[in-house]
């Protein structure tokens, strides 16, 4: 019965594939998001998604492609892996996009080689 | 951009010492939120603040949001091995985006 859940929990992958990162929440939430966890441990946001529609996109390469078929799920695809992709991403959902707070998948941990 | 200052960056206590640390913005937030993160976990929430002045605890732990709204901190008393993590500040305005602190690392000794 996990809230937030992320799969894989590690994908290890060479320079220029293709790979995806699904997430689920079964919080019954509207809003969902993907950070990027550094080596340095920054949370930095990339994606909000809100009833399905895309409502933040940070300076992100267009590489990466976010998708939700129903508010439930946001999967994550990147194209053409570079070495600067390695990090933690992690799915988190919240109520609404307001000041509900967010609550995190277990992440995913990328390594490109 | 929205920029929050977490201090300190790290911190080594004793077993049983008490914990502080705290968060500035340079901006005002409508919502302070403190997480920890525990290794291979992603962070789980442990006080959500709203109002400014907002003194909330969840059992050691008690934070406060600043009544400038331009800054938080956060106490854990008595520590105990289990409170070893990365915990990390949040703060939001609106319907912005929730923006983190760069997180204080908790190391305690036995």
């Amino acid at each position: 019965d996990t809230a937030v859940s992320q799969t894989p929990k590690y994908l290890v992958t060479q320079m220029g594939n293709d790979k995806s990162i699904k997430c689920e929440q079964n919080l019954g939430h509207d809003t969902m998001y993907w950070y990027k966890q550094d080596s340095k441990k920054f949370l930095k946001i990339m994606f909000s998604y809100n009833n399905k529609e895309l409502i933040i996109n940070e300076t992100v390469p267009n590489r990466f492609s976010p998708k939700s078929p129903d508010k439930a799920h946001l999967n994550l695809h990147i194209n053409s892996l570079e070495l600067g992709d390695s990090a933690v991403y992690f799915c988190a959902s919240s109520q609404d996009v307001y000041n509900s707070p967010l609550h995190f998948g277990n992440g995913t941990r990328l390594t490109v080689t | 951009g929205q920029q929050l200052n977490q201090s300190p960056q790290s911190m080594f206590i004793q077993e049983g010492e008490d914990v502080s640390m705290n968060c500035t913005s340079s901006s005002i937030f409508n919502t302070w939120l403190w997480y920890k993160q525990d290794p291979g976990e992603g962070p789980v929430l442990l006080i959500a603040l709203y109002k400014a002045g907002e003194l909330t605890s969840n059992g050691r732990l008690t934070a406060q949001f600043g009544i400038t709204r331009k800054d938080s901190f956060l106490n854990i008393s008595a520590s105990i091995p289990s409170d070893v993590g990365i915990y990390f500040c949040a703060g939001r305005r609106g319907a912005q985006k929730l923006v983190f602190g760069q997180g204080t690392r908790l190391t305690i000794n036995p």
